[in-house]
């Protein structure tokens, strides 16, 4: 089955620089999550995205944005990157909304590495 | 959002059926409860979902006592490629994940 494909794998940047890193979801799936694992940590939510439209927002920084474009898939734009932006990023999506419950299937990750 | 609480770590050998429980005191009604497993470097796979009750798939079970304040994931039969972290998490439908700490799970020959 489609998993959630998110590009590049790995990224590697210098201190002040810019990262575009991108998720394109399970085909059918209308809704984006984004999350960051620091070394060590627990996931953390970002922000999401439904319907092309922003549904939440978590401890994303300013210097981050993102977008859901109108074939679904998500870009999340990184500006002026800090060594503290180094981390894993997971894209998750999931299925239309036809009930109460949902389920978030997660990508492969980018690990972005800040020098 | 219900904050969930499991042990850090928990050790085990093959073959042997492994419980981890966690706790979600102030859990709500519309709340449903979670299970993800992350190997590391890797993204979280969803192991299982319930409400109440039990719901049993290929890969585990998942225990619900009628007050909902606890679950309890099984999992049958461990191996080693069963050594992971796994997340208990509580939220309602479509809304985002709140990680908590999750449980380590060694599984030894």
């Amino acid at each position: 089955a489609a998993g959630v494909i998110q590009s590049p794998r790995h990224l590697i940047k210098e201190k002040r620089e810019t990262a575009t890193l991108k998720c394109y979801p399970i085909p059918r799936h209308d809704t984006v999550y984004w999350y960051q694992q620091g070394p060590g940590q627990d996931p953390q939510f970002l922000i999401s995205f439904y319907e092309k439209m922003q549904s939440d927002k978590g401890s994303i920084p300013d210097r981050f944005s993102a977008q859901q474009f109108s074939d679904y898939h998500s870009e999340l734009n990184m500006s002026s990157l800090e060594l503290g932006d180094s981390a894993l990023y997971f894209c998750a999506s999931s299925p239309p909304r036809t009930g109460g419950r949902d389920t978030q299937y997660f990508g492969p990750g980018t690990r972005l590495t800040v020098l | 959002l219900a904050k969930t609480t499991q042990p850090i770590s928990m050790d085990s050998y093959e073959g042997q059926e492994v419980n981890i429980t966690c706790s979600h005191n102030n859990i709500a009604t519309n709340d449903y409860i979670t299970w993800y497993q992350q190997f590391p470097s890797q993204g979280p796979r969803f192991i299982i979902q319930g409400y109440k009750t039990k719901v049993t798939n290929e890969v585990a079970s998942l225990f619900i006592p009628a007050d909902r304040k606890s679950s309890t994931l099984s999992l049958p039969r461990v191996s080693l490629s069963d050594t992971a972290v796994y997340y208990c998490l509580v939220a309602k439908g479509y809304s985002t994940l709140t990680f908590g700490k999750g449980t380590m799970l060694l599984v030894s020959p």
